[in-house]
């Protein structure tokens, strides 16, 4: 079947260490997404990429950073930069020319900071 | 500045008891209303979308209706299942082959047997 598939489930992250999420998809959809949910809060843009070797701020861009050497991967790398880095990370990716279903999301990965 | 606002935050049902879940937008050319369901440390997962206003969708127990300023999620005789974090999003921009998306921040519903 095909999906996206997050890992870890679960990470933690010392004090200024950067710590990498990994996201892979095998839905051949071009455009890819990082969004931070925290309790009580929406879901949060970090970055997005349309195509390979190309991305884009969100929202809340500071303290992340992105690669998309690959159609089908979308790491994000937290790092030490970023404050408050304990949160629910969300990967998710869309299909161009048909917005029916919006976004086909990851299961997440919860950052917490020991 | 687009707005998406979800009511109530938090919502709870006894088994059969139909209510609606609230999502008011303010937003500059909507493309289209999602409605995602989301389970206890799970991504979310789609329901509906709706793209004008009166436009309505159905499933099981649940049916989505839309106007211009504001989308309900009715659920009819809800069960314990059903219970679950209910979000609303809405899609203004297309730039590319990325569609994005803005979120409220969700319902919490819980229904008891």
């Amino acid at each position: 079947d095909g999906g996206i598939t997050q890992s870890p489930k679960y990470l933690f992250r010392k004090e200024g260490q950067n710590v990498t999420l990994s996201c892979e998809q095998n839905l051949n959809h071009d455009a890819m997404y990082w969004y931070r949910q925290d309790p009580g809060q929406g879901l949060r843009l970090i970055y997005y990429s349309q195509i390979v070797n190309d991305f884009q701020k969100g929202d809340i861009a500071e303290g992340y950073s992105v690669s998309r050497e690959k159609k089908e991967s979308f790491p994000l790398t937290v790092t030490s930069a970023q404050k408050n880095p304990t949160a629910f990370y969300l990967c998710a990716s869309s299909v161009p020319g048909r917005a029916n279903y919006g976004y086909t999301f990851g299961s997440g990965t919860r950052l917490t900071v020991v | 500045e687009d707005q998406v606002t979800q009511s109530p935050e938090a919502l709870r049902l006894q088994e059969g008891e139909s209510s609606s879940l609230n999502c008011s937008y303010t937003v500059s050319g909507l493309r289209g209303l999602f409605w995602y369901r989301q389970d206890p440390g799970k991504g979310p997962e789609f329901l509906f979308t709706l793209y004008s206003a009166g436009e309505e969708k159905e499933k099981e127990r649940l049916k989505a209706t839309l106007t211009k300023k504001e989308s309900f999620l009715h659920i009819t005789a809800p069960k314990p299942e059903d219970s679950a974090t209910y979000l609303c999003a809405v899609q203004v921009r297309v730039s590319g082959s990325a569609r994005q998306l803005t979120f409220g921040s969700g319902t919490q519903l819980t229904v008891l047997p």
